[in-house]
């Protein structure tokens, strides 16, 4: 079984629909991580939780939002969502006492926005 | 703000050969990531190095950490076609992690 998993694998949507991404991980690592890959560009931080009380902006954060509903699950939101948010998303977790926060992935969410 | 520069972008070379990806960093960091991923695939970890010097190798591939230079190399040992990949520098800074612009690298026969 995965350690990090995300669903949906693919989303095709509308301009201005609501999607949310969902991230699970059996791990039990304390931090979690949303990226979004798009081709060229490596993949960039937009947001990060150190722990489910703790939620933070990463590099390209404007027109997402977060959800760390337990240990587990972090989830991410595109509330209204714009073709140029049309990427692939990954999940990631880590543990501050585990190989020093070495970040681990999900198999990623391909969404395409029309 | 933390740069993270990979070169090259692409990388075309035979079986056989032998090359090295450079990674070069902004701002002060001693802990450094080496990933590799495969098309439509996810990341996978290669190499983690945490200290000034720290060298790892996993069969053809070489990992370096030059926190002084402010560099990373990734070195290729008579390459195979099976490392055909796309391979990711990352840089740790406050627990957070910036990516390279990723390396395509393809092995022909």
């Amino acid at each position: 079984d995965a350690d990090v998993t995300q669903t949906p694998r693919n989303r095709i949507t509308k301009t201005g629909k609501r999607i949310m991404l969902e991230c699970s991980q059996t791990k039990g690592h304390d931090r979690m991580y949303w990226y979004r890959q798009d081709p060229g560009l490596g993949l960039r931080l937009i947001y990060y939780s150190f722990d489910v009380k703790d939620i933070n902006k990463g590099e390209i954060s404007d027109g997402y939002s977060v959800s760390r509903q337990a240990q587990a699950k972090f989830s991410l939101s595109l509330e209204s969502a714009i073709p140029n948010q049309t990427a692939l998303y990954f999940c990631a977790t880590s543990d501050r006492g585990e190989r020093l926060d070495e970040q681990f992935f999900g198999p990623g969410t391909r969404l395409t926005v029309l | 703000e933390l740069k993270v520069e990979q070169n090259p972008l692409f990388l075309s070379m035979q079986e056989g050969k032998n090359y090295t990806i450079y990674c070069n960093y902004s701002t002060t960091s001693d802990r450094l990531y080496w990933y590799r991923q495969d098309p439509g695939k996810s990341l996978e970890s290669l190499f983690v190095l945490l200290s000034n010097g720290a060298v790892k190798q996993e069969g053809r591939l070489m990992a370096s950490l030059d926190t002084k230079a402010r560099l990373s190399t990734l070195h290729i040992t008579a390459a195979v076609h099976d490392l055909s990949a796309t391979y990711f520098c990352a840089v740790d800074l406050d627990s957070r992690l910036t990516f390279g612009e990723g390396t395509q690298l393809t092995v022909n026969p």
